[in-house]
């Protein structure tokens, strides 16, 4: 067990439809990621808060948004569905010190999120 | 662009015998590198990491190699067991003042036979 908690583990919605996927990262842990994992594909980086900020932002579309709350829970909301954006979603948190060489992060199990 | 290969998609290993997983990056600003195994319906688990100033790194069965020059990095899994086979993602990294990004591989199945 990561420590980092995703829900739901799946989804099933319709296109053009809105979803949040909500994720509890590690206690103690302040930045919290998203990826986006396609079908055979690694994991895609989409955006990084850091202590309630966005620290950065990847291939992340603009029909998706996300926040990290006070409280360091983070939520996902992908809109205006497409078939495409069938995929696994994972979260994943990182220690509240980066040492130099200590980059590492824990990864929740995932949403799986079926668009149909 | 892909930044990260695993040009192996997958791989059987007798059990018992030396698992090789191979990873090429072209982005030299990377400094960090890691490897994590990923079981059905779960996250990837970290295994094991290496910074860019060092060439090995091992722990018990896993050692991971890295050579900068070739932009290379190898996973050596020995002895192979059964509960090795997973598919294993290579990842990369830029070493931050706090924590960055990961730029993933695709991925290599690994199945350790019996």
């Amino acid at each position: 067990d990561s420590g980092v908690t995703q829900t739901p583990k799946h989804l099933i919605t319709a296109t053009g439809q809105r979803v949040t996927l909500r994720c509890s990262p590690r206690s103690g842990d302040l930045s919290v990621y998203w990826y986006q994992q396609s079908l055979d594909q690694g994991l895609q980086f989409l955006i990084q808060y850091y202590n309630g900020e966005e620290r950065a932002k990847g291939n992340i579309l603009e029909r998706f948004s996300a926040q990290q709350f006070p409280d360091l829970h983070s939520e996902l909301n992908l809109s205006s569905l497409e078939l495409g954006d069938s995929a696994l979603y994972f979260c994943a948190s990182s220690p509240r010190t980066s040492v130099v060489a200590k980059n590492i992060q824990y990864f929740g199990a995932g949403t799986r999120l079926s668009v149909l | 662009d892909q930044q990260v290969k695993q040009n192996s998609p997958s791989l059987s290993v007798q059990e018992g015998r030396i698992s090789i997983l191979n990873c090429d990056y072209t982005n030299s600003m990377f400094d960090y590198f890691l490897w994590y195994k990923k079981y059905p319906a779960e996250g990837p688990t970290f295994l094991i990491s290496i910074s860019s100033i060092k060439d090995k790194n091992e722990d018990g069965r896993f050692t991971v190699f890295l050579n900068k020059s070739a932009k290379h990095l190898s996973l050596h899994i020995v002895p192979s067991q059964p509960g090795d086979s997973a598919v294993y993602f290579c990842a990369a990294s830029k070493l931050p003042g706090t924590a960055s990004k990961l730029t993933f591989g695709t991925g290599t199945r690994l199945q350790v036979t019996l």
